[in-house]
C-alpha cells in the first residue's frame, strides 16, 4: 500500500497562474480532506469530501475549488495563485465510520507563489 | 469557539530524560484527542488518540498522553526521551460539529528537539 500519495512536491507558481494538487489513496477510504500548513498556525482545513461526488468547505475556501473524481482520488486546484496561498498543502484520508477515526496524511505539496 | 493550545514553540530535552508536550483545548461535548508528529520533509504521522476509557493513553514509538478533564489537557509523554524524538507534535481536537465526519482542529505544533 502506498497510502496516500500527492503530486507535485514542490511547485514554484507566479501570481495570477493556475495549478491543480493532485491526491490519492488506496486504502478504500471514503473521506477526504485538503489542509495548509504555515508556520505557527497549525493545519488549516481547506475543504474536505465525505465521499464520492460530495464535497464541503472548511476552514480557509477561499481561492480554492476542489473536484472528488472518484473514491480515490481528491484534487485541489488553484484559479489564480495569490502569494497568501504559499504554503505547505497536505492531503489526507479516513475511514467515515464512527466517531474519532485517525486521518491518515500525504507527504504534502510545497508551494511558492511569487 | 473550538479551539487547541500548545503554549510552547519549542521543548528541549536531553537524551534519556523524560518529555511532556503540552495541550489544552475547548470544545462542545465530549472531547476526541489525537496527537500527530511531523519529521522533516514529511506529511503528519498518527501517534495516539483519546476516545473514552482509561485517561492515559498508549501510542506508537513508546509515547502516552493523559486526558485530564477537569484541566482539559491532553499532553504527550516519553519516559525517556531519545534524539530521533526530535519532530513537530500536533495536538488536535475532534470538531464537535462536524456531524458524521471527522474534522480535526489542530493546535500551532510544538518543536521538539532532543539533545544528545
Amino acid at each position: 500500500n502506498a497510502g496516500v500519495t500527492q503530486t507535485p512536491k514542490f511547485q514554484v507558481l507566479k501570481t495570477g497562474q493556475s495549478m491543480t494538487l493532485q491526491c490519492a489513496q488506496d486504502m478504500n477510504h471514503n473521506s477526504m480532506y485538503w489542509y495548509r500548513q504555515d508556520p505557527g498556525m497549525g493545519l488549516r482545513l481547506i475543504y474536505y469530501s465525505a465521499s464520492e461526488g460530495t464535497t464541503d468547505k472548511g476552514e480557509v475556501p477561499n481561492g480554492y475549488n476542489v473536484s472528488r473524481l472518484n473514491k480515490r482520488e481528491f484534487s485541489l486546484r488553484l484559479e489564480s495563485a495569490a502569494p497568501s496561498q504559499t504554503s505547505v498543502y497536505f492531503c489526507a484520508s479516513s475511514t467515515p465510520s464512527g466517531i474519532g477515526v485517525e486521518q491518515f496524511f500525504g507527504p504534502g505539496t510545497r508551494l511558492t507563489v511569487l | 469557539a473550538q479551539s487547541v493550545a500548545q503554549p510552547e514553540d519549542q521543548v528541549n530535552v536531553a537524551e534519556g530524560n523524560p518529555l511532556t508536550v503540552k495541550c489544552t483545548y475547548s470544545v462542545s461535548g465530549n472531547p476526541y484527542l489525537f496527537w500527530y508528529v511531523q519529521y522533516p520533509n514529511r506529511g503528519l504521522q498518527f501517534l495516539l488518540k483519546y476516545i473514552t476509557g482509561d485517561n492515559l493513553v498508549k501510542g506508537s514509538y513508546g509515547f502516552e498522553a493523559e486526558f485530564n478533564k477537569s484541566q482539559t489537557s491532553f499532553h504527550l509523554k516519553k519516559p525517556s526521551a531519545l534524539v530521533s524524538d526530535s519532530a513537530l507534535y500536533f495536538c488536535a481536537v475532534r470538531d464537535a460539529f462536524s456531524g458524521g465526519y471527522n474534522k480535526l482542529i489542530f493546535g500551532a505544533g510544538t518543536r521538539l528537539a532532543v539533545h544528545p
